[in-house]
């Protein structure tokens, strides 16, 4: 089955600066990786995903970059700003193979230092 | 519209008791699925809904755990008996169908406590 490594496991990062979260996966058939964040006492939302044929994808200052080859992708956050402090998850699945769940990596915890 | 509900959401039991979860998806998903995080660890997929019938219980870790839905409409995890290594937080998420990518709706989580 599917495995899925996140690091790190907590980041901190000064106020206005870039943060990077990667992950690897281990199933070439997984074609589709979002990413949910979740704030203290709150539930995962997903933030931005990235299906398998695109290499890069953007929304305002979230960004996230896929490499197939080395099975692995990352988070960036630009100008992080104090609602950007949660937990990441960073996630992986095959479509269309009839096992839909979602394989998760371990978390990374952000914190962004005023 | 409201999004997934879950009850309770904290559940404090002893060792060898039964404890029932419900998740209430967003009306009109047809795909449902469970979920748990350890403390520490990843979210890890325990099996997935599709109206009701079960599509995959391969992350189902043994027999004392049942999942139901009934009329396809809300869901239930039954834990029986349960042990310490059950503790941890137990999330459902909804999903519509037609749609590989779709995305899949969290609820707020079980906390769930085995003493």
């Amino acid at each position: 089955g599917e495995n899925v490594e996140q690091h790190p496991s907590t980041l901190s990062v000064q106020e206005g600066d870039s943060a990077v979260i990667k992950c690897t996966y281990s199933d070439s058939a997984s074609n589709y990786f979002p990413w949910y964040k979740q704030e203290l006492g709150k539930r995962p939302q997903l933030i931005i995903d990235i299906r398998s044929n695109v290499g890069e994808k953007k929304d305002q200052r979230i960004a996230v970059t896929l490499n197939k080859t080395a099975k692995h992708f990352s988070l960036h956050i630009t100008e992080t700003q104090p609602e950007d402090s949660a937990v990441y998850f960073c996630a992986a699945r095959e479509t269309g193979g009839g096992a839909d769940g979602l394989t998760f990596g371990k978390g990374t915890h952000l914190i962004i230092q005023p | 519209e409201a999004g997934v509900t879950q009850f309770p959401s904290h559940s404090v039991i002893e060792k060898g008791q039964t404890v029932t979860l419900r998740c209430d998806p967003i009306s009109g998903h047809d795909n449902l699925y469970w979920y748990r995080r350890v403390m520490g660890k990843e979210i890890k997929f325990l099996l997935h809904f599709v109206k009701e019938s079960k599509q995959d219980e391969s992350g189902m870790p043994n027999n004392r755990f049942l999942a139901e839905r009934t009329g396809g409409t809300y869901s239930t995890l039954k834990v029986q008996p349960a042990e310490l290594e059950d503790s941890g937080v137990y999330f459902c998420a909804s999903s519509q169908m037609g749609f590989s990518y779709n995305e899949q709706f969290f609820g707020p989580g079980t906390r769930l406590t085995v003493l």
